[in-house]
């Protein structure tokens, strides 16, 4: 079974610059999660979404961040501009709504210079 | 604040040797507890998951023991072997919604 598929793997780019993380959810799973992994901060929660409605954004660090989910099977979290601090590894992952267990992608690895 | 944190920050065992990683954690409405593997490079893996109903759960070569009285997961790996090493994170849900809370995780390393 295909699991949660996050694009691109890696990435770096320059301060200022747009960038776009994308994330195909475990088909049939009905909640997603953008969660962020630093060394300092460990896994947080960013946003989440349930039926592809964000339902908790308060981990959004600032206006700089955003994630859409226009249908069950597409999400992107995007941040513009970015800046060097935002240097991290990105995790989308999903669940079904009534399992709670949440399965992660292998991580969008984020460099701003 | 409620949280969730882990006892040892590290742990170094011997291949063949029986793993043992604590997690504590302070929000009594838990009810619904994971444990999860993150090798390096890689997304955190589902290993088990216990329910507050359970103080018990077996899985293979894993088995997660939940204390409610005092607030205390543990996951136990038997006959750790080097494909073990990896950074375990407990995870725990308070039910209301489905948001997991991430302890900062223990760095297992397996000697051979």
């Amino acid at each position: 079974d295909a699991g949660v598929i996050q694009s691109p793997r890696h990435e770096v780019t320059e301060m200022g610059q747009e960038v776009t993380l994308r994330c195909k959810p475990i088909s049939g799973h009905n909640s997603l999660f953008w969660y962020r992994q630093t060394m300092m901060r460990g896994l947080e929660l960013l946003i989440y979404f349930n039926n592809n409605v964000p339902i908790d954004d308060s981990g959004m660090p600032e206006d700089r961040f955003s994630a859409k989910m226009p249908n069950a099977s597409f999400s992107t979290l995007k941040i513009q501009p970015s800046e060097p601090r935002d240097s991290a590894v990105y995790f989308c992952a999903s669940s079904l709504a009534e399992g709670n267990t949440i399965y992660f992608g292998e991580g969008s690895w984020l460099t701003v210079v | 604040g409620e949280s969730v944190g882990l006892h040892l920050p590290t742990l170094s065992v011997q291949e063949g040797d029986n793993s043992i990683i604590n997690c504590a954690y302070s929000n009594s409405a838990s009810d619904y507890f994971i444990w999860y593997k993150q090798e390096s490079g890689k997304g955190p893996q589902f290993i088990i998951d216990i329910r507050s109903n359970m103080d018990k759960r077996q899985g293979q070569r894993v088995t997660v023991l939940l204390n409610k009285t005092v607030k205390h997961l543990s996951l136990q790996i038997a006959a750790t072997q080097p494909g073990d090493s990896a950074v375990y994170f407990c995870a725990e849900n308070s039910g209301n919604d489905y948001k997991l809370s991430f302890g900062a995780g223990t760095t297992v390393t397996v000697r051979a």
